[in-house]
């Protein structure tokens, strides 16, 4: 069974650019939810999107928003870079169970 | 703030030994908890689960311990190895929360041979 995907692997902006990072889920996963790494804060919850529908929403501003597809493929959007927006974004998904949530290798964004 | 708590940054063990990584919480809603092993430039790994209606989950050299009342669990690995070596996480959500993880800061263990 394929593993979750993320695409792209790395990514440079420039401050005041947006950005659209992408998320395949493991088959049969229904669930998807971002997260971002930074080296300050660790790992935190952007937001999970179930069924095509944002479930959860993690305490990020505005500018940070996601989607999810009829397919269970989800997208984040970020407009407005700033440079403290330099992250790894981390995607899951999940099975159902007890919530469990297998990851993606991550998005590397750097913002200059 | 940090409701998920990972007071050691950092752990050195012998290969063979015993490795026990530690996690605080205070949020008493939390239900299930999870820990992760992360390799740099990988995503986390799942490694062991365990909820709130339970004390101890076993799986093979990994065992959770969750103390409710004290609001602490533990992540047992034994013996050590050193393929082991990594950042582990604790996670842990409230029920019915979907997905939505709340992570310590994470502990580095170095395991030696």
């Amino acid at each position: 069974k394929a593993g979750v995907t993320q695409t792209p692997r790395y990514l440079i902006k420039t401050r005041g650019q947006q950005v659209t990072l992408s998320c395949s889920p493991i088959s049969g996963h229904r669930s998807v939810s971002w997260y971002q790494q930074t080296p300050g804060q660790g790992l935190q919850f952007l937001f999970e999107y179930f069924s095509e529908t944002q479930r959860n929403k993690g305490n990020f501003p505005g500018r940070f928003s996601g989607r999810q597809f009829s397919n269970s493929r989800s997208e984040m959007n970020v407009s407005t870079l700033e440079l403290g927006d330099s992250a790894l974004y981390l995607c899951a998904s999940g099975t159902g169970y007890l919530n469990e949530q297998f990851f993606g290798p991550g998005t590397r964004l750097t913002v200059l | 703030d940090q409701q998920v708590k990972q007071n050691s940054p950092s752990l050195s063990v012998q290969e063979g030994r015993i490795s026990i990584l530690n996690c605080d919480y205070t949020n008493s809603m939390f239900d299930y908890f999870l820990w992760y092993k992360k390799y740099p430039a990988e995503g986390p790994t799942f490694l062991i689960s365990i909820s709130s209606i339970k004390d101890k989950n076993e799986d093979g050299r990994f065992t959770v311990f969750l103390n409710k009342s004290a609001k602490h669990l533990s992540l047992h690995i034994v013996p050590s190895q050193p393929g082991d070596s990594a950042v582990y996480f604790c996670a842990a959500s409230p029920a019915n929360s979907g997905y939505a993880l709340n992570f310590g800061k994470g502990t580095s263990l170095l395991v030696t041979p």
